[in-house]
């Protein structure tokens, strides 16, 4: 079965600052979702990758799928409180029509003004 | 905008009772799903519905869980009875279909203690 590690588990970053959050699978990707969570709150969709090399942004958010498409990061730049929160990866399978996600165990992002 | 209905938002209960989620997905919306988040861990998929139909609840532990999607619009999910280790988030999320590239829409969440 297929397995996210996300790291860093948690990372502090002074407001203002760059950071990267990276997913890694264990084996191909063929659909790649990157998820922001509030605490005790649901998710909500950040951006989506199918194919190797694909990055997207999306105002200061840029996620990235490397060539092989077993690796994606997630760029945060001039970070600003309001994207603290818990972050997730999550990838989809090959298979048409069974669209679980796995999820990788999350990475809390706290900003420091 | 469009959104995943969860309730409750919160539910405590005792061991051995039993409790029930509701969830209503947005419109249009055939696929259904229903995961479980224990504190400090990616969500885990329990079921999945496409329209009244199950499609994958293999992560279901059947002999206390059920889910039901009767008429493929609104969804209930049970627990009885309910065990301590059942102490978790459970999500709601709903996409167009649930094929590759369909984004999944999540609801809230219901948060169950149970004492």
């Amino acid at each position: 079965s297929q397995e996210l590690e996300q790291s860093p588990q948690s990372l502090i970053v002074q407001e203002g600052k760059n950071l990267t959050i990276n997913c890694t699978s264990s084996k191909t990707l063929y659909g790649l979702y990157w998820y922001k969570q509030k605490y005790g709150e649901g998710l909500i969709f950040l951006m989506m990758l199918q194919k190797g090399g694909e990055e997207k942004s999306h105002e200061k958010i840029t996620a990235k799928l490397d060539e092989k498409k077993q690796q994606s990061s997630l760029h945060i730049t001039a970070s600003q409180p309001s994207h603290a929160g818990i972050y997730l990866c999550g990838a989809g399978p090959r298979i048409q029509g069974a669209q679980k996600l796995v999820f990788g165990q999350g990475t809390r992002l706290t900003i420091n003004p | 905008e469009a959104e995943v209905a969860q309730s409750p938002r919160y539910k405590i209960t005792e061991k051995s009772q039993a409790v029930a989620f509701w969830c209503d997905p947005i419109s249009g919306h055939a696929t259904l799903y229903w995961y479980r988040q224990i504190l400090g861990q990616g969500p885990e998929l329990l079921v999945q519905f496409q329209d009244e139909s199950v499609v994958d609840d293999s992560q279901l532990p059947k002999d206390r869980f059920s889910a039901e999607r009767l008429k493929g619009v609104d969804s209930t999910l049970k627990i009885q009875p309910a065990e301590l280790g059942d102490s978790a988030m459970y999500l709601c999320a709903s996409s167009l279909a649930g094929g590759a590239g369909n984004e999944q829409f999540f609801g809230p969440g219901t948060r169950l203690t149970v004492l």
